[in-house]
Formats: C-alpha cells, sequence, structure tokens
C-alpha cells in the first residue's frame, strides 16, 4: 500500500528514443508534481497538476508532456531523449488547502539514463 | 521572490556529535517551512515542519525553529548516528508552490 508509487524504477535507452514514467498516488490528494534531481541532488520542479489540470509549467523543454488522466495519476512522457535528460526523475503529491500547498509526499524515483 | 539557500555540504561528522544545518530563506507573506530527508537510493521524505513564526517542528531528535526576524530554519539534532547519513533539503512552501534548497550531503562516521 504504496503512497506514491512510480514506474519503472530504472529506465535505461538509447537517444533519440520516447519513453514513458508512471505515477499514481493513493492518498486522495488533488495535487500532482514531477521533479528532476540531477547528479548534484539539486531538485528542480517539472510540472504540477491539480485536479487533472495543469498550474505549473516551469521552463521544461516541450520534449516533455505531462498527462493525468484522473486525479490520482501523473504521467510524463519524453521525447527524443538526449543525454541531458539522464537523472532522477520524482512524482510526488500533496493536498492543497486555500491556495496554500501541503506537504510533499514523494515517490522513490525513476532513474533514468539515456546512453 | 521565493527562495531557500542552505549549506554546503557534504557534513561529516563522528557518530554522536552535535549537528547543525544552516538554512535561510526568502519569501513574501507568511511561508511554511519543512526539512526533508532523502536516503540514499530514495526518494525524498518529510522530516518536521512548521507553519508559523516560533514554531519548533521535531522529529526523530532533529529540531528546527521558524525564526522570522533571522528569516531562518536551522535543523538541529543533539547527537548524531550512522543511519542519519543521508541528503536533508530546506524547503517552503508559499501559495501553491514549492522552493527546495540544493541539499545538503550528511555523512556520519563511527
Amino acid at each position: 500500500d504504496t503512497a506514491v508509487s512510480q514506474t519503472p524504477k530504472y529506465l535505461v535507452t538509447q537517444m533519440g528514443n520516447d519513453k514513458s514514467i508512471k505515477c499514481e498516488q493513493n492518498l486522495g490528494h488533488d495535487t500532482m508534481y514531477w521533479y528532476k534531481q540531477d547528479s548534484k541532488k539539486f531538485l528542480k520542479i517539472m510540472f504540477s497538476y491539480n485536479n487533472k489540470e495543469l498550474i505549473i509549467n516551469e521552463t521544461v523543454p516541450n520534449r516533455f508532456s505531462p498527462k493525468s488522466p484522473d486525479k490520482a495519476h501523473l504521467n510524463l512522457h519524453i521525447n527524443s531523449l538526449e543525454l541531458g535528460d539522464s537523472a532522477v526523475y520524482f512524482c510526488a503529491s500533496s493536498q492543497d488547502t486555500r491556495g496554500a500547498a501541503g506537504t510533499q509526499y514523494f515517490g522513490p524515483g525513476t532513474r533514468l539514463l539515456v546512453l | 521572490g521565493n527562495s531557500v539557500t542552505q549549506m554546503e555540504g557534504p557534513v561529516t561528522l563522528s557518530e554522536e556529535a552535535f549537528l547543525t544545518i544552516n538554512c535561510t530563506y526568502t519569501a513574501t507573506g507568511y511561508p511554511s517551512l519543512f526539512w526533508y530527508v532523502q536516503y540514499p537510493g530514495e526518494g525524498l521524505q518529510l522530516l518536521l515542519k512548521a507553519t508559523k513564526a516560533d514554531d519548533k517542528g521535531s522529529n526523530k531528535g532533529f529540531e528546527a525553529t521558524y525564526r522570522k526576524e533571522t528569516t531562518s530554519f536551522h535543523l538541529e539534532k543533539g547527537s548524531v548516528q550512522v543511519s542519519d547519513s543521508a541528503v536533508y533539503f530546506c524547503a517552503l512552501t508559499n501559495f501553491n508552490k514549492f522552493y527546495f534548497g540544493s541539499g545538503t550531503k550528511l555523512n556520519v562516521k563511527p
């Protein structure tokens, strides 16, 4: 009964390929996020969805496209993968109240390596 | 704007030493402040939080006090253990966005 789960845990692929990462939360939260963590552990927010609607879209190449089929799922599709996309991608969720973000709960991460 | 600055690591301590990891923030309004911990190979976990000035968050022997006058939220622990070795992130939330510091790696040697 993992709260925030991601698949796959590891992803090794060639440059130019298209890949997807899936995220599911069973906490009943309204908001979900995607973060990218680089090799120096710096954490950068990429996207945020609230009740299936995009609310945060940071400066991210348009090769990255999030999709939220329902409020419990937020998937990340990446087209034409590049070497610089190699990182750990974390999904997170939170229950927001009155427009204020609540505590974030993180998934275990997806380690993407582009060769 | 909103931002979080934390001390650069790595911090290396011997077991039972006193730990301080500094965190300062810049924010408009009244943010909530957090410390998250990331153990090797895992995602971030909430360690403690404080939602208003002078609140003290505490968990697992760690403490941090929300100091509005110095815009700080320093993490402390009186006696660290080897199992505390991890990366620690200070963060704030303001309105609907989270802002994370760059992380501080802690190595505790037996």
